[in-house]
Parts: structure tokens; C-alpha cells; sequence
């Protein structure tokens, strides 16, 4: 089964409109993390926003949040006044504990490729 | 400060050939991490140092992959007898404990191709 799915390949969004990439995660354990990270067509990952199993309140970061539903095991990244320096491939991953006890491995999906226009 | 850095940025090797792919930490950073992005795809786990040691390098897909890190901060990915399976872009990535809520920084990624 996939860790982490992201059933968005692509998304449109406007300029200036809020825009929800979705991410739903498989895991057994009660302590765990979701990470999300933007890669521009440069090439390089960019740590966006994190939230950890445990945390009562919804992550923020800026123009970033973290809706988190852990019942739904689902952590949608949620971008607000969408520009258009957003556009580029946006990962969700997650760290959990491995079966030696240690939590330090990020599984990543395939990405949603978000296009932002004028 | 200083990110974390790999080189080459591209390398162009012929099947058969032998290539070494290195990267340089965030300095103080002590986890590092290997991963493999193909195509279309999310990096995918190969190998974690915490320090000099190895502690997991269940994602080498077999054994003509070996990475190392003698003094626990630059750490070299060594590929023998490439493949053109191998062609992807290899990441690099540093984090400051490598656990719970500390992220990992990523390199630029060296481009492989395999001719």
C-alpha cells in the first residue's frame, strides 16, 4: 500500500485565489509527521510547513497551512492568495517510526504539479 | 548560511562506468540522507547516515550502490557498473537531528545519465 497518495497530478488555480492540494497518509503508528515541500522546475526541494501527530492546532507558515484530519488521515496544504511564483511540484511526505523504533525516514508521494495563472 | 551542496550538478557516464557522486552538509547538520528522483516521481529513500555510520541503507537498490561518510560530514555516493536504469537526478539531503519535526534540506541534486 502507498504511504503517502496524492491524488492530484495537476491543478489550475488564479492568481490571488486560495488553492487545496490533498494528501492522505497510511501509517500504524501514533507518532508520526507530515511534511510538505514545493520543487520549482529548478529543480531544488523546498521545506514548506510541518505537523506533527500530536499537535492540537493546524500548522501555518505565511501563506501556508496544514489542514489536518487525523481520523481522515488526510493533510491537505492549503495555499492562500496563490501567486504565481507557486507554480512548480509540491510533495507530501511522511516520517514514522521505522520497525527499529528510530523516526527519521521522510516517504514521499508522487506530487501534485500546481500551475498558477494570470 | 551555506545550503547543502552537490557536485557535479550533471555527470554523463557510459554503461559499465564507474561514477562518485558527493555532497557537502549543512555544517552541524548530523543526519544525511540519499535520495533517487526519477522522472515524474518523488524522491525516493536510498540511504541514512547519522554521523559516520550507516544506519539505514535499506533503499540501495542493490549492491553496485555504496555510499559512505568517513568524517561525518561529507558523504560520497559511489555507483559501480552503471546501468541506464540508473539515470535519474541522485538528492542529497542534511537535517539537524534527523527526527520528529526537523526537516530535511536538500542539495540541487546531481543529474545522472547513463548512455
Amino acid at each position: 500500500a502507498q504511504k503517502i497518495t496524492q491524488t492530484q497530478p495537476g491543478m489550475f488555480v488564479q492568481e490571488k485565489e486560495a488553492v487545496t492540494l490533498d494528501c492522505t497518509y497510511d501509517t500504524s503508528d501514533q507518532s508520526y509527521g507530515l511534511f510538505w515541500y514545493k520543487q520549482p522546475s529548478s529543480g531544488e526541494m523546498i521545506f514548506l510547513i510541518y505537523q506533527g501527530s500530536y499537535d492540537e492546532q493546524n500548522a501555518t507558515e505565511g501563506r501556508y497551512s496544514l489542514n489536518f484530519q487525523k481520523a481522515r488521515k488526510s493533510a491537505n496544504l492549503v495555499i492562500s492568495a496563490s501567486q504565481l511564483g507557486d507554480s512548480a511540484m509540491y510533495f507530501c511526505a511522511m516520517r514514522e517510526a521505522n520497525s527499529g523504533g528510530s523516526n527519521y525516514k521522510l516517504t514521499f508521494g508522487k506530487g501534485t504539479l500546481l500551475t498558477v495563472n494570470p | 548560511g551555506a545550503g547543502v551542496s552537490q557536485t557535479p550538478s550533471n555527470k554523463v557516464t557510459e554503461k559499465g562506468k564507474y561514477v562518485e557522486l558527493r555532497c557537502d552538509p549543512i555544517s552541524g547538520h548530523t543526519a544525511l540522507y540519499w535520495y533517487r528522483q526519477s522522472l515524474g516521481q518523488g524522491p525516493e529513500f536510498l540511504i541514512y547516515f547519522q554521523g559516520t555510520g550507516a544506519a539505514d541503507d535499506s533503499g540501495l537498490p542493490n549492491d553496485r550502490f555504496f555510499a559512505v561518510r568517513p568524517e561525518g560530514s561529507v558523504s560520497t555516493l559511489k555507483i559501480q557498473r552503471t546501468e541506464r536504469g540508473d539515470s535519474a537526478v541522485y538528492l542529497c539531503a542534511s537535517s539537524l537531528r534527523g527526527q520528529g519535526g526537523s526537516p530535511l534540506h536538500f542539495g540541487n541534486g546531481t543529474r545522472l545519465t547513463v548512455t
